[in-house]
């Protein structure tokens, strides 16, 4: 198995709302991504966790809220958006610490659209 | 951070082979080359990657500069479900990959 999971693969909401990406993988990778990708343009890293520990933020505003509950799961907890954070949401996993010779696998994302 | 320069769009004949260049003039001696391309509606796929040497997979090849200051990414024979963004990043230590513009891959039939 050399998938990364991600559900659900469509999601609107309002402003308001709280909703959660979910991200899955069953290969025993120790790393987890998450990448912005707004259309047309390159993906962006916001959250790396190596060994279930978050290890990196890239100033991410505190809307969005990583968790890694274990080594299979990442989710991506989203609350009070707004509709410029409309965008592609890309997980990714690596067998080792970011870095280096280690290469990535990635989600087909979940679209998301703020309204 | 390394930098990666490529150009914004190349187009291809099917059945063609393909050179995609990639510009990193400051590499450092612990930074490698990694190639990923991403189709259309999915996320980024890892094609190849090296460090000093020519490295050859099953989808492509990557010739690397003696000096390192330049690479190529080698499709033998494009076909169209080759057509993508293709993206030389480079990486060390505890870095992430980072991606860059990449290169707008079109493969004409």
């Amino acid at each position: 198995d050399t998938e990364v999971t991600q559900t659900p693969k469509h999601l609107v909401m309002g402003m308001t709302n709280k909703k959660s990406l979910k991200c899955e993988q069953h290969m025993g990778h120790r790393a987890m991504y998450w990448y912005k990708q707004k259309a047309k343009k390159p993906p962006e890293l916001m959250f790396v966790y190596s060994y279930e520990k978050l290890s990196i933020n890239e100033s991410v505003p505190s809307r969005f809220s990583p968790e890694c509950p274990n080594s299979s799961l990442l989710n991506l907890h989203l609350h009070a958006l707004q509709p410029e954070d409309s965008a592609l949401y890309l997980c990714a996993s690596s067998q080792g610490p970011a870095g280096g010779y280690e290469k990535l696998f990635f989600g087909s994302g979940t679209q998301l659209s703020v309204l | 951070d390394a930098k990666t320069t490529q150009p914004n769009s190349m187009e291809s004949n099917e059945e063609e082979p393909v050179h995609l260049p990639c510009n990193h003039s400051t590499i450092s001696g612990t930074d490698y080359i990694h190639w990923y391309r991403q189709l259309p509606s999915q996320g980024p796929e890892y094609v190849i990657h090296g460090l000093t040497s020519n490295v050859n997979n099953r989808m492509a090849s990557l010739a690397i500069a003696e000096d390192r200051k330049s690479s190529t990414l080698i499709l033998h024979r494009a076909t169209l479900r080759d057509a993508a963004v293709y993206y030389c990043i480079l990486t060390s230590g505890n870095t992430p990959l980072v991606f860059g513009k990449g290169t707008r891959l079109s493969v004409i039939a």
